[in-house]
């Protein structure tokens, strides 16, 4: 079974402080795991895909399969990345391309 | 940039009554979804659509709910005869025409109150 968990409901920052957010899954086979966020009153769209290896909005999140994690991480937080953040997980080769999705963090950047 | 188009944007509906969400895909895609949110909760992945058929479902999408692609634009998703607990945020979402792997463009989803 596929699992997404996202221990954070809410991370609190100020502006340029350096934002991590949290992913760990389970799953048995090769995952692909994706980052998707929600800005206010906008729908969910992609933020970026492991396969991918790029930065975007200056956020990049490594696939560490050895503590099954997926982190979101910025090194200087502006305030337009609050948003609903959320990971998700599709199985690889062999596996359901169905995406299970986390719970969501709520980001919070203060000025 | 082509998007996902869902309406209502918001449905209100007594209990027992029959709800019918639609959704408008982005044109050449080939997998369908419909995921909900109920309020405070995770995105629930409910069902997905593929050549004209349902792909996988959940546990979630038992005999009250179905859907159809009518006319090859439209998608839509059925509550035969809702229940309190159906109140959510219901999103549509497409991917494709890659492999089923491609990332999903969500609508902006229509929340539904059941009263």
């Amino acid at each position: 079974a596929q699992r997404v968990t996202q221990p954070e409901k809410l991370l609190s920052v100020f502006k340029g402080a350096p934002v991590e957010l949290k992913c760990n899954y389970s799953y048995s086979g090769s995952p692909e795991l994706f980052w998707y966020v929600q800005y206010s009153r906008q729908r969910l769209q992609l933020l970026l895909r492991h396969i991918s290896r790029e930065s975007i909005k200056g956020f990049t999140a490594d696939l560490n399969k050895g503590e099954t994690s997926f982190h979101l991480k910025k090194p200087f937080a502006q305030e337009e990345d609050s948003a609903m953040y959320y990971c998700a997980l599709s199985g690889g080769s062999g596996g359901s391309y169905i995406p299970t999705f986390g719970r969501g963090t709520s980001l919070i950047v203060h000025p | 940039e082509p998007e996902v188009t869902q309406t209502p944007s918001h449905q209100v509906t007594q209990m027992g009554q029959e709800v019918i969400l639609r959704c408008v895909p982005i044109s050449n895609h080939l997998y369908f979804y419909w995921y909900r949110q109920i309020l405070g909760q995770k995105v629930e992945f409910l069902v997905s659509f593929y050549n004209n058929e349902i792909s996988e479902k959940s546990e979630i999408f038992d005999d009250q709910f179905s859907v159809e692609r009518p006319d090859g634009s439209n998608f839509t998703l059925k509550i035969r005869s809702t229940k309190l607990e159906d109140s959510a945020m219901y999103f549509c979402a497409s991917s494709g025409p890659g492999a089923g792997n491609s990332p999903l463009h969500f609508g902006n989803g229509t929340r539904l109150t059941v009263t």
